[in-house]
């Protein structure tokens, strides 16, 4: 299975909306997509797991939601914090694979 | 808190092995699957290789069959790779995550730096 993101860089200003898209080349039969969030220098941070529920002490500018092939994630209003590096992943079955990355830039 | 701390990195020649460890703080170790995951510098996240609960079930990326072997001690609090026959193409930061079944990773480590390199 594997996962495409799109766009490969979003440019945005704060308080802005944005939408990332990541599509998945089979059909998700459970609702194992997650999202991550990663910083220069840091780790990944789980943000939403199941498609569309939060990781503990996520605020709920973050959203998830899709179905089938195609799942969104959604920042409602970006702030600065938010701009960084996100991946999808689907955790069905191994091999667990991740998308290539949306990297949300300050526009 | 809870916390993953990875070691064992470091530089080795094309052909060697390195060993990882990720101890972890804060949770019951044997109440979870463990992965490890890796990233180039400016690349995106590879996922490597998953353990269960017990050891007694692991899965690796095509990648790093036959070559990495992941294994756990529960009463140690320590997961390990070991990484065997090296190449360029496994100069990564690797990070070990928490599973929070059923696959996806709600704890990682800093991330231990692998370089292979002559």
């Amino acid at each position: 299975n594997v996962l495409t993101q799109s766009p490969g860089t979003l440019s945005l200003s704060p308080g802005e909306r944005a939408t990332l898209s990541c599509r998945t080349s089979q059909t998700l039969d459970k609702n194992f997509l997650a999202w991550y969030q990663q910083k220069p220098g840091q780790a990944p941070r789980l943000l939403i797991y199941a498609i569309s529920n939060r990781a503990t002490g996520i605020p709920d500018r973050f959203s998830g939601s899709g179905s089938g092939t195609d799942f969104t994630l959604t920042i409602s209003r970006l702030e600065p914090e938010d701009f960084a590096l996100y991946y999808c992943q689907q955790y069905a079955s191994s091999p667990y694979p991740f998308g290539q990355g949306t990297r949300l830039e300050i526009k | 808190e809870l916390q993953l701390v990875e070691s064992g990195g470091g530089l080795v020649q094309p052909g060697g092995s390195l060993r990882l460890s990720c101890v972890v703080s804060g949770f019951t170790l044997s109440n979870y699957w463990m992965h490890w995951v890796r990233q180039v510098p400016g690349k995106g996240l590879v996922w490597v290789s998953r353990i269960n609960n017990d050891g007694s079930g692991t899965a690796y990326a095509d990648s790093v069959k036959g070559r990495f072997t992941m294994s756990r001690d529960n009463a140690r609090n320590t997961v390990h790779l070991q990484m065997n026959s090296l190449g360029a193409d496994d100069t990564a930061v690797y990070y070990c995550a928490r599973d929070l079944a059923p696959g996806y990773m709600d704890v990682w480590g800093k991330g231990a730096t692998v370089t292979v390199s002559s």
